[in-house]
């Protein structure tokens, strides 16, 4: 069974800082994997998304990830916070052929200090 | 601008009550869309995935008969939570998709609607 895990409920860094957000998946075949940032009152906006090819890719925001096989991780980082980067993250694994079908880890919260 | 919208964004029910949700694709029309539930503070759920003029393909342990997904046009799909009870309150959404299949398909979410059923 598919399933994905982001270990860290909540994470406090100050603005300028550096941020990885940590995110493993357990899925059967090669995976489509996602990173959403889900702001209050807004849709869950896409940040990124690895299908295949190169295993680092450029995000929105200034944001990267970096998928590992070997890991089993899909890791959400960036240089620099800025504080409007508060929001709940999200990890996701596309199942079955229609992406929309959407496997999501259970969330980051992120705060960020002046 | 927005891609799908959700209607209400928020409604509180009796028990016993059903409740209809809207969610509209603005800038394509959309042959998929999904609706998902979230509970607070956990992740988004898969519910269903509603194909436009067929029956909703439900994921395993979703009743079918409780919630019920209509998808008369390429523009509206509606999710009726029928016969309500407070364990259905939640934090419903619902995204579309430009097409079936497809690695360089895009998910647009809705920006969710919020349930509580007293």
């Amino acid at each position: 069974a598919q399933s994905v895990t982001q270990p860290d409920i909540h994470i406090t860094v100050s603005e300028g800082a550096s941020l990885e957000l940590r995110c493993n998946y357990s899925y059967g075949a090669t995976p489509y994997l996602f990173w959403y940032v889900q702001s209050p009152g807004q849709g869950l906006q896409l940040l990124l998304k690895y299908f295949s090819g190169d295993t680092l890719v450029q995000g929105i925001k200034g944001f990267e990830a970096e998928f590992k096989r070997s890991q089993s991780s899909f890791n959400l980082r960036k240089p620099s916070v800025h504080w409007s980067d508060a929001a709940e993250y999200f990890c996701a694994v596309g199942r079955g052929s229609t992406l929309g079908r959407l496997y999501f880890g259970r969330g980051t919260q992120l705060t960020v200090w002046p | 601008g927005a891609v799908v919208s959700q209607h209400p964004s928020w409604v509180i029910c009796k028990s016993g009550t059903s409740v209809k949700i809207e969610c509209r694709s603005l800038d394509f029309q959309a042959t998929t869309m999904f609706w998902y539930r979230q509970f607070p503070k956990q992740s988004l759920m898969l519910m269903a995935t509603s194909n436009e003029g067929s029956k909703a393909t439900y994921e395993q342990g979703v009743e079918k008969d409780k919630f019920l997904i209509n998808h008369a046009s390429l523009t509206l799909s509606t999710l009726t939570v029928t016969s309500a009870h407070p364990e259905d309150s939640s934090f419903y959404i619902c995204s579309n998709s430009r097409r079936t299949g497809g690695a360089t398909d895009t998910q647009y979410f809705g920006p969710g609607t919020r349930l509580t059923v007293l």
